[in-house]
């Protein structure tokens, strides 16, 4: 059974970098096709999908958020971070982890519960 | 970008309805398009993928069509438990959400 848990801060101050940690279960990402992707959703607004990270190590940004987004995996521990530069109050959001299905391209078929990150002095 | 636009916005229906949701894309994305419920405080659940294929364990009451620009999601019959938000994203060039369906009770 595929499971991933979000954490880090809930409250980080503007212009502050953001790292949040997705820890998952039930696969591994040096197996062939695995990927895992960040989303987030703005308090009544819509999914906007951030970034992934391929078992090949190959990595894809949003574009509109590429400059300020890194995505990295550590297979020894069965994680993914994701950091955000210069954080700002409009980025006040749920941040989700998920599994992508599929070799080439696929839809998210597990999420994490998500973590609250609220940006504010 | 592909942009998602999905209408209505909001829906009001009683259980037992037939329930339809609409979603464009801004340029053909062929079938990869999948469909999520959420419901409050939660991660949104796999519904629909590659347009009309239906997850394992989702009820057979929900179904989903399309191709190209238009795709649709049905509900024969609305139980309490749909009561929720629906999101369409796509998956042919990056992946990208539409605004989400809110179902409410009328």
């Amino acid at each position: 059974q595929i499971t991933l848990t979000e954490s880090g801060p809930t409250l980080v101050q503007p212009t502050q970098t953001l790292t949040l940690t997705c820890t998952f279960s039930g696969f591994s990402l040096t197996t062939s096709g695995a990927v895992v992707g960040w989303i987030r959703q703005p308090p009544g607004e819509a999914l906007e999908w951030l970034a992934l990270v391929h078992w090949n190590d190959e990595r894809r940004y949003s574009p509109s958020l590429e400059s300020r987004l890194t995505i990295t995996k550590d297979t020894s521990k069965n994680q993914v971070v994701l950091t955000m530069t210069n954080m700002d109050p409009v980025d006040t959001a749920t941040y989700f982890c998920a599994h992508r299905r599929g070799w080439v391209t696929g839809p998210f078929d597990y999420w994490g519960q998500g973590i609250l990150v609220t940006v504010s002095s | 970008d592909i942009q998602m636009t999905q209408s209505p916005s909001t829906l009001s229906a009683s259980v037992g309805d037939r329930v339809t949701i609409t979603c464009r894309a801004s340029q053909s994305i062929s079938s990869w398009l999948a469909w999520y419920q959420q419901k409050p405080g939660k991660a949104p659940k796999l519904l629909i993928y590659k347009a009309s294929s239906l997850e394992s364990g989702v009820p057979s009451r929900f179904s989903g069509s399309g191709s190209g620009t238009e795709f649709t999601l049905t509900i024969s019959s609305l139980q309490p438990d749909d009561f929720a938000t629906y999101h369409c994203q796509q998956y042919n060039s990056g992946w990208t959400f539409g605004q989400g369906t809110k179902v409410e009770v009328k």
